[in-house]
C-alpha cells in the first residue's frame, strides 16, 4: 500500500484479556517502530525492529507486551492480560533506514486506539 | 539523556494570524536530527522537515518556516497567514545521531493548534 497500514483502528477489550495489534510498514520499508501515544506520557518509543530482528526493545512497559516482525514486513504487537494503564494509541512506523544510518525520516500510520474497560 | 520541551500546550489563533510553535531540546551528542511532525484529527503523524545538527540555514516550505538555533538549542515553527486546515498537534521530535540509538524520536508533548475562521 502507500502508506503504512494498522488494524484494527480502535479495539475496546475488557481488562484480563490478550490482544494483539497489526502494522503493515511500507513496502520495502526495512525498519519498523511501534510507539504509544497516551495523555500523561506523550508518545513513547516502544520498539524497533530492522528487518525481522529486535535489536531494541527496551521501551516495552512490562513482560506483558511483546511484538514479532515476519517476513520483513508485517509486525504484530501483542499486549497480554490487558490492565486499563494500557489504554492509548498505539502507533506504528516505518522507514527505509539502513542497520547504522540515521536521521531517515519515519512514515506513520493513524494508529491503534486500544480502551481497556 | 535527550529531552524535547514544547512549552506551548495550546494556541488559538484566528485565520491569516501567524503563528510561532516552540520548540527546545536537550542532548549530550554533537550530531543529531530534529523533526517536526504534524498529527491532524485524523490521527497518523504527518511528516514536515528534518534537519541535522551541521546545517543551521533556515528552511521556508510555502507558508511554513524553521528557525534552528544551536546556540540556544531551540528548533521554532513558523506557520505564516494560518488557515483552518493548520489545525492539528504538532510535534518536535529529536534523535541522536552516535551511539547505538540513533533511530529512535524521542518527542516533545505537542502543541495544539485551533486556527479559527
Amino acid at each position: 500500500g502507500a502508506g503504512v497500514s494498522q488494524s484494527p483502528s480502535n479495539k475496546v477489550t475488557e481488562k484480563g484479556k490478550d490482544v494483539e495489534l497489526r502494522c503493515d510498514p511500507i513496502s520495502g520499508h526495512t525498519a519498523l517502530y511501534w510507539y504509544r501515544q497516551s495523555l500523561g506520557q506523550g508518545l513513547e518509543f516502544l520498539i524497533y525492529f530492522q528487518g525481522n530482528s529486535a535489536p531494541d526493545k527496551s521501551g516495552l512497559p512490562s513482560d506483558r507486551f511483546s511484538a514479532e516482525r515476519t517476513g520483513g514486513s508485517v509486525s504484530t504487537l501483542t499486549i497480554q492480560r490487558t490492565q486499563q494503564e494500557d489504554s492509548a494509541v498505539y502507533l506504528c512506523a516505518s522507514s527505509r533506514r539502513a542497520q547504522g544510518e540515521w536521521g531517515t525520516e519515519a512514515f506513520f500510520g493513524q494508529g491503534t486506539r486500544l480502551t481497556v474497560v | 539523556a535527550q529531552k524535547v520541551t514544547q512549552a506551548q500546550t495550546e494556541i488559538s489563533v484566528v485565520e491569516k494570524e501567524d503563528v510561532t510553535l516552540d520548540c527546545v531540546y536537550e542532548t549530550r551528542d554533537t550530531t543529531y536530527y530534529l523533526f517536526w511532525y504534524k498529527q491532524p484529527p485524523s490521527g497518523e503523524l504527518v511528516f514536515l522537515i528534518r534537519r541535522n545538527s551541521f546545517d543551521e540555514q533556515n528552511e521556508i516550505s510555502g507558508r511554513y518556516s524553521w528557525n534552528f538555533q544551536k546556540s540556544t538549542s531551540s528548533f521554532n515553527f513558523t506557520i505564516t497567514a494560518s488557515q483552518v486546515v493548520d489545525s492539528a498537534v504538532y510535534f518536535c521530535a529529536l534523535s541522536e545521531g552516535s551511539g547505538g540509538s540513533n533511530y529512535k524520536l524521542t518527542f516533545g508533548k505537542g502543541t495544539l493548534l485551533t486556527v479559527n475562521p
